[in-house]
């Protein structure tokens, strides 16, 4: 069964600073797909950035980029030029489309505070 | 287009009550899903369904049920309440394609207390 773990429960960082947040997951499989979300204080869950497994190139959305390794089954999120409004807990997951289903599993997630 | 709408967004239920969680989208999603949020434990799937009436158990079946009568319902039915089903709830939903650009999007969430 696949797992996604998050080892860092709770991060901060200076404002305009970067920081980056940690996954590792296990799978045997060779396709499947990576996500990060944000929850700000609102509760709703946002996309921020998503990896499709079978390309090397690593996923960019403007201030956020990941930095994934397949081999090592690492993919970890990288928030450049941090500002207030990037205060949320963030969850990495992972998904693996088969017999038609789009199950998407969860790691635990990190709340990440920015600081003024 | 509201997107996933979910509602109520409060409830607070007595031990042994029932009670029906809706959830809707517009977007004319294939997958849909329930999933619970605990402290320290992520998201966890509850159901899913592929498409209008097909549903399946996910991670955290026990004490829910679910029904797809159409495209753009999937309520979550909690027939005998129990304060361990305290938490807060998702819907979300998917266009069901194969494929990385299969994003989840979410509803707002409903925060249950069950006393």
């Amino acid at each position: 069964a696949q797992t996604v773990t998050q080892s860092q429960p709770e991060m901060s960082v200076q404002e305009a600073e970067t920081v980056t947040l940690s996954c590792t997951y296990d799978t045997s499989e060779s396709n499947y797909y990576l996500f990060w979300y944000k929850q700000p204080p609102s509760r709703q869950m946002i996309l921020v950035i998503r990896q499709e497994a079978y390309k090397q190139q690593n996923a960019t959305e403007n201030r956020f980029s990941v930095n994934f390794q397949k081999a090592a089954k690492s993919f970890s999120l990288k928030i450049s030029d941090s500002q207030l409004g990037d205060t949320a807990m963030y969850f990495c997951a992972f998904m693996k489309p088969y017999s038609g289903t789009y199950k998407y599993i969860f790691g635990t997630g990190t709340r990440l505070k920015v600081l003024a | 287009n509201a997107g996933v709408t979910q509602t109520p967004k409060f409830q607070v239920l007595k031990t042994g009550q029932s009670m029906t969680l809706q959830c809707a989208q517009d977007m004319n999603h294939e997958y849909m899903s329930w999933y619970r949020q605990d402290p320290g434990m992520g998201l966890r799937l509850i159901h899913y369904s592929v498409g209008a009436g097909i549903t399946d158990q996910g991670e955290v079946p026990n004490g829910y049920n679910v029904s797809r009568s159409t495209t753009e319902d999937f309520p979550l039915r909690l027939l005998s309440a129990a304060p361990s089903q305290t938490s807060v709830y998702f819907c979300a939903s998917s266009l069901g394609q194969r494929g990385g650009t299969d994003t989840q999007y979410f509803g707002p969430g409903t925060r249950l207390t069950v006393l």
